[in-house]
């Protein structure tokens, strides 16, 4: 299939780590995406991982790549009220027209409880 | 650094009538790429431009949406004529490569047909 898969919501306390899920689709994928959005703006890059990695850490944000199960993992540590927003997992597929399109999951809406 | 600008950034429009979403991407970034979401769906792409050129345009639901990028700068997107499914938000991002790395977003348009 073509789907990037990830759960629709999350809810945390303050504080505390989240972790978001995806799975996805190409085993080809070179670069895979983490991208958040904060109501009314645009898609910010959060962070990315390139597939030879199994594991890329910055600062609370670590990203775990599982390239046998096609699972893509974010883990946000110490969340805080401004990280509410939505997380989209995005993985990279190759036209064939010369193009690398960006294939998005539907989105995890995650929310802080202060 | 000015980043990738859209506008308007919301347009209501009655089905049957005619809307133009413009794109200004980063000054020297050759590659353009439309994208959208339509309401709880995914963000799915549309096309990709390089200068002027349509290198890609595989995703363009139909020949209802014209999109042209004249000079190789900023670029618009047509809805003509606008039915009620065309409801969402419609992104745009440009990079200085073709790969999906160096992506930048702008806020996008969101735009509702009733």
């Amino acid at each position: 299939g073509e789907d990037v898969e990830q759960s629709l919501f999350l809810s945390v306390r303050e504080g505390d780590s989240s972790v978001i899920n995806c799975t996805y689709t190409d085993s080809s994928s070179t670069y895979l995406y983490w991208y958040k959005q904060e109501p009314g703006a645009g898609l910010q890059l959060l962070t990315y991982i390139f597939s030879n990695m199994d594991m890329k850490q910055d600062q609370r944000l670590t990203v775990l790549l599982n390239k046998k199960d096609k699972h893509l993992s974010l883990r946000i540590a110490d969340t805080q009220t401004g990280d509410s927003a939505i997380y989209f997992c995005a993985e990279t597929l190759y036209s064939g027209a010369g193009s690398y399109q960006l294939t998005f999951g539907k989105g995890t809406k995650l929310s802080v409880i202060p | 650094e000015a980043g990738v600008t859209q506008f308007p950034s919301h347009s209501v429009i009655e089905k049957g009538q005619t809307v133009t979403l413009r794109c200004d991407p980063i000054s020297g970034h050759d590659n353009l790429y439309w994208y959208r979401r339509v309401m709880g769906k995914e963000i799915k792409f549309l096309l990709h431009f390089v200068k002027e050129s349509k290198q890609d345009e595989s995703g363009m639901p139909n020949n209802r949406f014209l999109a042209e990028r004249t000079g190789g700068t900023y670029s618009t997107l047509k809805v003509q004529p606008a039915e009620l499914e065309d409801s969402g938000v419609y992104f745009c991002a440009s990079s200085h490569g073709r790969g999906s790395y160096g992506y930048t977003f702008g806020s996008g348009t969101r735009l509702t047909v009733v």
